[in-house]
Formats: C-alpha cells, sequence, structure tokens
C-alpha cells in the first residue's frame, strides 16, 4: 500500500526555537495532505489542510503564524512549529490521500514533538 | 455538524473472547468510513474501511465491521480478541473526495486480559 514518511519521530527543542516536521507521500502524488495534532489519551484534531502549491487552510482556534506550513511539491509537505512553547509540545501526525475518489488516508508515523 | 461518536472511552476484554466497539456517525454527505488501529506513539493503520456495496466488510488482523445506514453505525467487530489486539482504536468518516480530512471519533482504548 502507499506509504507516508514523516520525519523525525522524535525532536526535543529548546522553548523559543523553531521546529521542522516533514511528511512525504512516498509512491503517490497528493495534492492534499492534512496536519493533526494529538494530545495524550486523545483523538486527533486536524489542524490544517495542505494544498501543493497555495496556502494551507488552517482550522479555527489554529494559530497560522506559529505552525506554518508549507506543501512545496505533490509528495512534501512541511510543518514549522515557530517559537516553540512547552504548551506546544504534543503528538504530530501528517496524512494524505492519494488522488480521486474512493481513496482511503494514509498517515505518517507521527513526530513526538517536546519542548523544554 | 459532521461528528463520530465512540460511546465506549475503555473496553477490556478477555483474551479469546469476542469484541465490538461502537461507532456512530452524522455526515451530510454519503458517508465513507474507515477503522484504525494505533499503538502508542505510533501512527494509525487502517483496519478496514467502508465505500459502498457490501455493507459487511473485512478487514486485517481478523476484523470486521458492518454499515448501518438505518442506525448511522459502523460497530467493529473481532471474534476472538489476541492479547496484541490490545490499543487504541478510531472510527473516521470522510468524503469520497481526496482533498477533504477524515473526521475523527475520540477513540476507544481496548485492554486485553489473560
Amino acid at each position: 500500500g502507499a506509504v507516508v514518511s514523516q520525519h523525525p519521530s522524535r525532536v526535543i527543542c529548546k522553548s523559543g526555537t523553531s521546529v521542522k516536521i516533514e511528511c512525504r507521500s512516498l509512491d503517490f502524488q497528493a495534492t492534499t495532505m492534512f496536519w493533526y495534532r494529538q494530545f495524550p489519551k486523545q483523538s486527533l484534531m486536524l489542524m490544517a489542510t495542505s494544498n501543493e502549491g497555495s496556502k494551507a487552510t488552517y482550522e479555527q482556534g489554529v494559530e497560522k503564524d506559529k505552525f506554518l506550513i508549507n506543501h512545496a511539491s505533490l509528495t512534501l509537505s512541511t510543518l514549522t512549529v515557530t517559537s516553540a512553547h512547552p504548551e506546544d509540545s504534543s503528538f504530530y501526525i501528517c496524512s494524505a490521500r492519494d488522488r480521486g475518489v474512493f481513496t482511503e488516508a494514509f498517515f505518517g508515523q507521527g513526530t513526538r514533538l517536546t519542548v523544554v | 455538524a459532521q461528528s463520530v461518536t465512540q460511546p465506549d472511552i475503555h473496553i477490556t476484554v478477555s483474551e479469546g473472547a469476542s469484541l465490538e466497539l461502537r461507532c456512530n456517525y452524522s455526515y451530510g454527505a454519503t458517508p465513507y468510513l474507515f477503522w484504525y488501529v494505533q499503538s502508542p506513539g505510533q501512527g494509525l493503520q487502517l483496519l478496514l474501511k467502508y465505500f459502498s456495496g457490501d455493507t459487511l466488510v473485512q478487514g486485517i488482523k481478523g476484523f470486521e465491521a458492518e454499515f448501518k445506514r438505518s442506525q448511522s453505525s459502523f460497530n467493529l467487530r473481532k471474534p476472538s480478541v489476541h492479547w496484541s489486539d490490545a490499543a487504541e482504536y478510531f472510527c473516521a468518516v470522510g468524503a469520497r473526495q481526496a482533498g477533504t480530512a477524515l473526521i475523527f471519533g475520540k477513540g476507544t482504548t481496548l485492554s486485553v486480559s489473560s
């Protein structure tokens, strides 16, 4: 099946620094990718929808200046957490669906971000 | 409003016993339904999906789910649970178009006792 690769799997950063998370679709082209955030013992909350070649669409309550999303190609989307603070510590997961209809969503392995 | 409800937060099942995880949805268009499983610290793995046709769908690891339009439900079942099935299970609903995100339920934690 299709594979979505997310990197890094774990990252620890100091408060005030920025962290970039990459999401790649390895064997299909994803015009749209999705970024989710998951708090411990909770469900996945959609943060934003990333469209290739255009600006991302953010969900209500998500700070677009803090969570910068770039989708420069059909196989790569990046999420940059800017000026990270401890409350940004979370599990971030990207997802992509192959183009067309009747397609499932494939998920990356997730990134555990810890801000100290 | 579009939503997915998983009424059971935590279920404990004895190894070898049968399992049913409940999922109800509210969706304006024709729903496309999924069940995913997540182990701690890992991403999501697709167990099964329903797009159309036979309302009883078979998935991996011996799981199956039945779509009941009249009840807006898509319950996940397994006849005999193994200890390795202990994980978090998420039901999700989406539109047919690839450009739309899935909406997830809050998840059900499955514990398996010996």
